[in-house]
């Protein structure tokens, strides 16, 4: 058990929906990163925040957006999804040269 | 240029035996640091272990170690007596600087462990 926890594990919407992802980071972590990892394109790393403040971005498409809260936990939010969004998203944490990954949310676009 | 090369897509080997995991980095930051992570079947990523780039000494996590060579930029997991359990992918990773923000990933190489 990595102290990551992410929610929900599995979900499944149709195209043009809406979803969010959550996070909770391990205790004592400020960083949270949020990646994409889908068949073709491997692990993609899309943003993270430290301390409720973005920190960096990757390749995330401006139909996501994300942010932290004040008490850590991280939102991932996917809006007028496509199919081409199914994939497995995943939260991390960790202190400076650490990074831990929780579960996974199995994403379904249908 | 890629930061993170793992060459191997697949591999096999025969249960008890060793395997070793080929990866090559790329940075010309003098301070990295270097990440082995596990996936299996179900999907989460498991870190396995890690080293520093002032680290001396090869790191070693129980049957895990890595094989740390800073002038060939390679930094490939030996997994020793394998198991069946350690059939996954395997994901070398680097982040740049102490404190950097952005961890880069390999494509990853399919380990099958044959009873």
């Amino acid at each position: 058990d990595s102290g990551v926890t992410q929610t929900p594990k599995h979900l499944i919407t149709a195209t043009g929906q809406r979803v969010t992802l959550r996070c909770s980071p391990r205790s004592g972590d400020l960083s949270v990163y949020w990646y994409q990892q889908s068949l073709d394109q491997g692990l993609q790393f899309l943003i993270q925040y430290y301390n409720g403040e973005e920190r960096a971005k990757g390749n995330i498409l401006e139909r996501f957006s994300a942010q932290q809260f004040p008490d850590l936990h991280s939102e991932l939010n996917l809006s007028s999804l496509e199919l081409g969004d199914s994939a497995l998203y995943f939260c991390a944490s960790g202190v400076p040269g650490e990074l831990f990954f929780g579960e996974g949310s199995r994403l379904t676009v249908l | 240029a890629q930061k993170i090369t793992q060459t191997q897509p697949g591999m096999f080997v025969q249960e008890k035996e060793a395997v070793t995991l080929d990866c090559t980095y790329d940075t010309s930051d003098q301070s990295y640091g270097l990440f082995w992570y596990k996936q299996p079947s179900s999907g989460e990523m498991i870190f396995l272990i890690y080293q520093g780039s002032y680290d001396e000494q090869n790191a070693t996590e129980g049957r895990y170690s890595l094989n740390f060579q800073k002038a060939r930029k390679s930094a490939n997991l030996v997994i020793s007596a394998s198991q069946l359990g350690d059939s996954a992918m395997y994901f070398c990773a680097m982040r740049e600087g102490w404190t950097g923000n952005q961890f880069y990933f390999g494509t990853g190489t399919s380990l099958t462990v044959i009873p």
